[in-house]
């Protein structure tokens, strides 16, 4: 079955830096989706990607989905103490009806 | 508010005690989902009902038990559970197939004692 893999498990930045967490899938998918859990809260989504080497960017966050349709990254900019939390990355293959979740980077953010 | 109300927030029950847990949502979705969430471990996805019909059941134990009366409601029946059970349980829901995002509630915090 489909596998979605999420590298760093665990990022700590100092507060102001950049930082990017990357997502890859063992199959080619026809969306991409991320989410954001805050601690002690539930998965927010983000944002989804469609097309091929599509980039979309929200505020600091610019999410981009690869040329293969196999992998994607999220790059934060000037990392705030608001950014801490785990980022989730998901897959929809395109005769699939779920999402495949990967395990999460959790954020930790040096004041 | 989500828009995907799951009740109760915090739960206690000893291994040998019924209970259920429910989820609501008013979002014209038509698909419903429930998800484990344990500490240190990614989502699992433990059953999957769209349009009202399980269309997946991921080889969770008999001792959960789902139930989606109509396409705003699901439940989650538990009785004689383990402590490994603990965990948080999440609902989602979205529209058929998930392409537009799953909105997800806020959870209810198990404990199995």
């Amino acid at each position: 079955g489909q596998q979605v893999m999420q590298i760093p498990q665990y990022q700590h930045v100092q507060e102001g830096e950049d930082f990017t967490t990357y997502c890859n899938s063992s199959t080619t998918l026809s969306n991409i989706q991320w989410y954001k859990q805050r601690p002690g809260g539930h998965p927010v989504f983000l944002i989804q990607l469609v097309k091929s080497g599509e980039v979309k960017k929200q505020k600091r966050l610019t999410f981009q989905f690869g040329e293969a349709k196999k992998n994607s990254s999220l790059h934060i900019t000037a990392t705030q103490t608001t950014d801490v939390g785990t980022y989730f990355c998901a897959g929809l293959e395109s005769n699939d009806y779920k999402l495949s979740f990967g395990a999460g980077t959790t954020v930790t953010v040096r004041a | 508010e989500t828009g995907v109300t799951q009740t109760p927030r915090h739960l206690v029950m000893g291994m040998t005690n019924k209970k259920s847990l429910k989820c609501e949502q008013h979002l014209g979705h038509n698909a419903m989902y429930w998800y484990k969430q344990s500490a240190k471990k990614p989502l699992e996805l433990m059953f999957v009902y769209s349009l009202e019909e399980r269309v997946e059941n991921n080889s969770v134990p008999s001792r959960f038990s789902p139930e989606c009366p109509n396409s705003s409601h699901l439940f989650l029946h538990l009785h004689t559970l383990q402590p490994e059970d603990s965990a948080l349980y999440l609902c989602a829901s979205s529209q058929e197939g998930g392409g537009y995002g799953y909105t997800f509630g806020s959870g209810t915090r198990l404990t199995v004692v």
